[in-house]
């Protein structure tokens, strides 16, 4: 069965600093998607930003971008110029290829320090 | 376009309770599916469904039921509340599943079973 890991439960960043979330995750298969969501307060929950496995170019959105390490199962979230709208959950999901079966890691709470 | 609606917000059950759990979408989008989301254990898959009359079992299936008689609605009935149950609910659609298209999310059931 296929994981994922976030292995911080908590991470604070100073306002307009750059930081950066963990994920790893397993699985046997080649062709998969991951994905990192945004869970505000609100409890919303909102795609931040999404991989293709079979691109070896990291994805970015605006001020999102990942490090996505295919062999090493690693998949980062890197947040440039950190704003306080971006304190929130972080969960970090792993997709099959053509599933609708998402698995989540447990989640990292970043608090943005103004 | 409201997008996906759960109701209620908020739900306080008694053990051995019954309830339904409504979710609707109006998007035309053929994949549903529910989540609930625990305190260090991110969000996992309870039932999903492909299609009107087309259901399965996900991670947690146990005390839940669903059904899926129409395109639009997607109801999580709990048939005998535990307290286990204790969770936030999340219904999600998606047009031909997540390779394809971003999972959008309802806004979540709080539910507490004493």
């Amino acid at each position: 069965a296929q994981t994922v890991t976030q292995s911080q439960p908590e991470m604070s960043v100073q306002e307009a600093e750059t930081v950066t979330l963990s994920c790893t995750y397993d699985t046997s298969e080649s062709d998969y998607y991951l994905f990192w969501y945004k869970q505000p307060p609100s409890r919303q929950m909102i795609l931040v930003i999404r991989q293709e496995a079979y691109k070896q170019q990291n994805a970015t959105e605006n001020r999102f971008s990942v490090n996505f390490q295919k062999a090493a199962k690693s998949f980062s979230l890197k947040i440039s110029d950190s704003q306080l709208g971006d304190a929130a959950m972080y969960f970090c999901a792993y997709d099959m290829e053509y599933g609708n079966k998402l698995v989540f890691g447990a989640g990292t709470i970043l608090r943005v320090k103004s | 376009n409201a997008g996906v609606t759960q109701t209620p917000k908020f739900q306080v059950l008694k053990t051995g309770q019954s309830m339904t759990l409504q979710c609707a979408q109006d998007m035309n989008h053929e994949y549903m599916s529910w989540y609930r989301q625990d305190p260090g254990m991110g969000l996992r898959l309870i039932h999903y469904s492909v299609g009107a009359g087309i259901t399965d079992q996900g991670e947690v299936p146990n005390g839940y039921n669903v059904s899926r008689s129409t395109t639009e609605d997607f109801p999580l009935r709990l048939l005998s509340a535990a307290p286990s149950q204790t969770s936030v609910y999340f219904c999600a659609s998606t047009l031909q599943g997540s390779y394809n298209s971003p999972l959008h999310f309802g806004n979540g059931t709080r539910l507490t079973v004493t």
